[in-house]
């Protein structure tokens, strides 16, 4: 059983579009982190949320951490096909992450 | 500074052989990380070691043995490797960021 359930599994869009990614636990962690990772290769860090409410902001793409530090949410704002990769969101408590599943996301030309 | 290095990339064995996977890291990180990921299960943690001397299990540690070799070095083993066990396997350091290695695709037969 997956701590960190993420929504959708799959997503495709087409570039311009607005997608958002979904991550909700009913655990509390002291933090909460997104990576993007590529075939082949390991996970990313994109960024870290530690405050409930807390909303940040990277270029196109926004995070946002849940009042309760239970939940998280991804939002990209026009896609590019550069975005294409695989989100896996991380609770952090302690020395220790506990991941979703990830949500594979297709951005076609 | 290469960051997080894995070997080897690939490897095939049959059941019940051994093996040892390598893991180093150059950032001078206390913690270490053993991670595999499975297709729809994200990455789940196999055993992690705080600080050089110790190590703990982590969600999934049966079948598998890790030493931490020096403050560098953190290895996982597979003492009688089974099917079950083909994955892609991920090792990471982090003091608050966890950065990972390329990655070793293990094919048990």
């Amino acid at each position: 059983t997956q701590l960190l359930e993420q929504s959708p599994q799959f997503l495709s869009i087409q570039e311009g579009e607005n997608l958002t990614v979904y991550c909700n636990s009913s655990s509390v962690f002291s933090s909460l982190q997104w990576y993007r990772q590529e075939p082949g290769e390991g996970p990313v860090l994109l960024v870290t949320v530690v405050t409930g409410g807390e909303v940040k902001k990277l270029k196109r793409l926004t995070f946002q951490f849940g009042d309760a530090r239970k939940d998280s949410s991804l939002h990209i704002t026009a896609a590019q096909p550069g975005d294409t990769g695989l989100y896996l969101c991380a609770g952090r408590n302690d020395y220790k992450l506990s991941f979703g599943a990830g949500t594979t996301v297709t951005v076609r030309a | 500074n290469a960051g997080v290095t894995q070997t080897p990339k690939f490897q095939v064995l049959k059941t019940g052989q051994s093996m040892t996977l390598q893991c180093a890291q150059d950032m001078n990180h206390n913690s270490m990380y053993w991670y595999r990921q499975d297709p729809g299960m994200g990455l789940r943690l196999i055993y992690y070691s705080a600080s050089e001397g110790t190590t703990d299990k982590g969600e999934v540690p049966n079948g598998y043995n890790v030493s931490r070799l020096n403050k560098r070095e953190f290895s996982l083993r597979l003492e009688s490797a089974a099917p079950s066990q083909t994955s892609v396997y991920f090792c990471a350091s982090s003091s608050e960021t966890q950065y990972f290695g390329p990655g070793t695709r293990l094919l048990v037969l």
